[in-house]
């Protein structure tokens, strides 16, 4: 099993510009997360799905944040347009099921940069 | 709404020497989960342990272990023969009925030869 595969692994963008994340979740996983990670808020959970439909949002900061998950083995996060306070790393994980305690796999994360 | 508290920043021990991390966390539910995430310099959060709250019995993962006490909602992490590569950040985390899990803001570990 490949894990949770995020890419890019960085991303340096200018601001203004659009951004979007990229995640493959485990198969078989039905449940997909998204969260941003920064030094002065730590993992903060942006939003999350349950077999590809959005369940709790409240997390997203902005409307310039959006989530899709068009299907069970793909999502994505963007920011359009981005501003230098999107600068974090942005993790994204999958799980099995609704609250075995298995907890989460992660991916790798990726490094967003805008400058 | 619930909370994770990483009373530790930071903290340094000597290879071999046992380390307790320590977390508290709030919550009204009296059935859920704990965990600890370890996230070393590689960036990639990696599960170390976890205890379901109605399982007194504390979990135990080869060298890691945790001091569950559900009444003082305190649930720390203890590193035994600790190894430089358990050098890393340590997350303590909570899910509940909504299956989110929430994050303490971490301890930073350093494992020192």
């Amino acid at each position: 099993d490949a894990g949770v595969i995020q890419s890019p692994r960085h991303e340096v963008t200018e601001m203004g510009q659009e951004v979007t994340l990229r995640c493959k979740p485990i198969s078989g996983h039905d449940y997909l997360f998204w969260y941003r990670q920064t030094m002065m808020r730590g993992l903060e959970l942006l939003i999350y799905f349950n077999n590809n439909v959005p369940i709790d949002d409240s997390g997203m900061p902005e409307d310039r944040f959006s989530a899709k998950m068009p299907n069970a083995s793909f999502s994505t996060l963007k920011i359009q347009p981005s501003e230098p306070r999107d600068s974090a790393v942005y993790f994204c994980a999958s799980s099995l099921g609704a609250g075995p305690p298995y907890g989460y796999t992660f991916g790798s994360g990726t490094r967003l940069t805008v400058v | 709404a619930q909370t994770v508290t990483q009373s530790q920043p930071e903290m340094s021990v000597q290879e071999a020497e046992t380390v307790t991390l320590s977390c508290t966390y709030d919550t009204s539910e009296n059935n859920y989960y704990l965990f600890w995430y370890k996230q070393p310099p590689s960036r990639q959060m990696i599960l170390v342990i976890r205890q379901e709250a109605y399982k007194q019995q504390n979990a135990t993962e080869n060298r890691f272990s945790v001091n569950f006490q559900k009444a003082a909602k305190s649930f720390s992490l203890k590193i035994s023969d600790s190894q430089l590569g358990d050098t890393a950040m340590y997350f303590c985390a909570f899910m509940g009925r909504d299956d989110k899990i929430i994050f303490g803001k971490g301890t930073r570990l350093h494992i020192l030869p």
